[in-house]
């Protein structure tokens, strides 16, 4: 069993449509949570960064963790054209700086 | 702020030959840097964890003398890859750690060996 596992995709929506992306994780020792966002042939980008149980929401992401299922979450509204990307889930254990990453979900959002 | 750059962003070389790749942090200086390496339509797998002023920490599996590693300064680590095989080649992406838990990545840079 992989340490992160994530809803591989492919996912297609059409504009404006609510995206959602998910991750279980199966170490109770993560405490931190991220959202990565990669574009082809670049490196990720640091969406949205989040410590222990909760939700975060920035813009139109929204990032929730709920360690008692051990599944993380990131929803993207009123999704656009540009948010077409793969998403990656990080996870990392506290004072521990390595992060496990999920396989990544790829969205393409259609105009 | 937070950028990583990563040079060069592609190369190309024979097999039997080595390929430095740099990773610089530009506007903050970084302690630790991590290099990864991503195979088509995978996700990233950590290679080493790079500790300016001291010898790099590997990752199970990982050749350690394939894989040179060198941290000479709080804004710069590099990645030798040795004697090269078309196995190698890979997509290979740097990060930087830039607060608690928080790692800022670089661009990458797709190595492909004849």
């Amino acid at each position: 069993q992989k340490e992160v596992e994530q809803d591989p995709g492919p996912l297609s929506v059409p504009e404006g449509a609510i995206v959602s992306l998910n991750c279980t994780y199966s170490n109770s020792a993560f405490q931190y949570f991220m959202w990565y966002r990669q574009y082809s042939r670049k490196g990720p980008e640091l969406l949205m960064y989040t410590y222990s149980s909760g939700n975060k929401e920035d813009g139109r992401f929204t990032a929730q963790v709920d360690k008692s299922s051990k599944y993380i979450s990131l929803f993207i509204r009123d999704s656009q054209p540009s948010d077409s990307a793969t998403y990656l889930c990080a996870m990392s254990v506290s004072n521990d700086y390595k992060l496990s990453f999920g396989a990544g979900t790829t969205v393409t959002v259609r105009a | 702020g937070a950028v990583v750059s990563q040079h060069p962003s592609w190369v190309i070389c024979k097999s039997g030959t080595s390929v430095k790749i740099e990773c610089r942090s530009l506007d903050f200086q970084a302690t630790t840097m991590f290099w990864y390496r991503q195979f088509p339509k995978q996700s990233l797998m950590l290679m080493a964890t790079s500790n300016e002023g001291s010898k790099a920490t590997y990752e199970q599996g990982v050749e350690k003398d394939k894989f040179l590693i060198n941290h000479a300064s709080l804004t710069l680590s590099t990645l030798t890859v040795t004697s090269a095989h078309p196995e190698d080649s890979s997509f290979y992406i740097c990060s930087a750690r830039g607060g608690p838990n928080e790692q800022f990545f670089g661009p990458g840079t797709r190595l492909t060996v004849l």
